[in-house]
């Protein structure tokens, strides 16, 4: 089991331009995230999907696009860049049985610079 | 919403001392405390966790407790290890979010 993967890992963009980073899992969980991570903020929820055809807003969504493209893959995307979108981003997947959190399983990371 | 504040922000502790990590909670209706490890660079791990019908859970050095009337959940570690040096999280979830806290540095000196 590979479990959470993160595409790419690394990403340079200057402002203006636009990337989608991939995320897939194969744990068969039907709930997954997208988080950022700035220093000193911990892990900010930008959106989430609870279930294939689903996507819903998190903490901070501004500036970015989901897509749950397949049971498997949940894709962010990034319209027109911006220096303030520097961050690493974290994808992650878990199970939710009714009002039942369970682990959230995270992917490696990407790290993105906006110039 | 969830709001979870965690305290404190960096720890420095002797190599064998205790460890202790605070964190409170405003939603009455979250049910699910996870902890998790982040250590440089790497991604975060869950290390324990405990939902609301329960008081107390241990795994090893490592136990959590939690106070539902106060709304405030605690890490405990003990007999520190240099390898427990990384950053811990907490988090609080009534549902298929979870809200972190802004995480707190733990330093282990040997």
């Amino acid at each position: 089991n590979a479990g959470v993967t993160q595409t790419p890992k690394f990403q340079v963009l200057k402002t203006g331009q636009s990337m989608t980073l991939q995320c897939a899992q194969d744990m068969n969980h039907n709930s997954m995230y997208w988080y950022r991570q700035d220093p000193g903020m911990g892990l900010r929820l930008i959106y989430y999907s609870a279930s294939e055809g689903t996507t819903d807003k998190g903490e901070v969504p501004n500036g970015y696009n989901v897509s749950r493209l397949n049971k498997r893959e949940f894709s962010l995307r990034l319209e027109s860049a911006a220096p303030s979108q520097t961050s690493v981003y974290f994808c992650a997947s878990s199970e939710v049985f009714g009002t039942a959190a369970y682990e959230q399983y995270f992917g490696p990371g990407t790290r993105l610079t906006v110039t | 919403g969830e709001n979870v504040e965690q305290h404190p922000s960096t720890l420095s502790v002797q190599e064998g001392d205790s460890a202790v990590i605070k964190c409170t909670y405003s939603d009455s209706a979250s049910n699910y405390f996870p902890w998790y490890k982040q250590e440089l660079g790497k991604r975060p791990q869950l290390i324990i966790d405990i939902r609301s019908n329960v008081g107390e859970k241990k795994d090893q050095r490592i136990a959590v407790t939690l106070n539902k009337t106060a709304k405030h959940f605690s890490l405990h570690i003990t007999e520190t290890q240099p390898e427990d040096s990384a950053v811990y999280f907490c988090a609080a979830s009534s549902g298929n979010k979870l809200v972190f806290g802004a995480g707190t540095i733990l330093r282990v000196k040997s």
